[in-house]
């Protein structure tokens, strides 16, 4: 089946800043990559996804990109805000379901 | 619209006791599924329904029993729990079975702990 891998595990950066971070996949036939935050005690929540036909998509402060020969994609976030904070989870999709990644604890210092 | 909400938020069992999670949307979704969240291995899909009536494995299917009573509402029953249940379960749910064609909305989640 699928596997995604995750990385880092936890990030922190100053507010102002960038973070990123990085997904594999292993499925070939994986055409759908969405990226989910979950803040503290709360569920997932969508929050950009990217098709296999589109190398990049940009909302806002939000970008990520897809590069499907190397099978990996990325999650940028600019300008870092304390609410940034959160565990960011990537995912990849096909037919049925979604293999999701470890996460990764984005924490934005003040 | 409430959208996905669960019960109980927390539970605490003993080893070999039986209970059911329940869960239900309000967005006419045809699709849903239980995933369970341990620290470092994100979200695992224990069951899913394509839509009422239907029900298929996920990942990690064994020790679980799962009813979609209607469209609205699909539960999570653990028979017989075990300490390695002790997770965070979400429920979430999805227009479309077809990971592509539409967004899966979570559950706030419901904490569960084996003794």
């Amino acid at each position: 089946g699928e596997n995604v891998e995750q990385h880092p595990s936890t990030l922190s950066v100053q507010e102002g800043d960038s973070a990123v971070i990085k997904c594999t996949y292993s499925d070939s036939a994986s055409n759908y990559f969405p990226w989910y935050k979950q803040e503290l005690g709360k569920g997932p929540q969508l929050i950009i996804d990217i098709r296999s036909n589109v190398g990049e998509k940009k909302d806002q402060r939000i970008a990520v990109t897809l590069n499907k020969t190397a099978k990996h994609f990325s999650l940028h976030i600019t300008e870092t805000q304390p609410e940034d904070s959160a565990v960011y989870f990537c995912s990849s999709g096909s037919a049925r379901q979604l293999t999701f990644g470890s996460g990764t604890q984005l924490t934005v210092l003040p | 619209n409430a959208g996905v909400t669960q019960t109980p938020k927390f539970q605490v069992l003993k080893t070999g006791q039986s209970m059911t999670l329940q869960c239900a949307q309000d967005m006419n979704h045809n699709s849903m599924y239980w995933y369970r969240q341990d620290p470092g291995m994100g979200l695992r899909l224990i069951y899913y329904s394509a839509s009422e009536g239907t029900t298929d494995k996920g990942e990690v299917p064994n020790g679980y029993n799962v009813s979609r009573l209607n469209k609205r509402e699909f539960s999570l029953r653990l028979e017989s729990a075990a300490p390695s249940q002790t997770s965070v379960y979400f429920c979430a749910s999805s227009f479309k079975l077809r990971a592509s064609e539409g967004e899966q909305y979570f559950g706030p989640g419901t904490r569960l702990t084996v003794t």
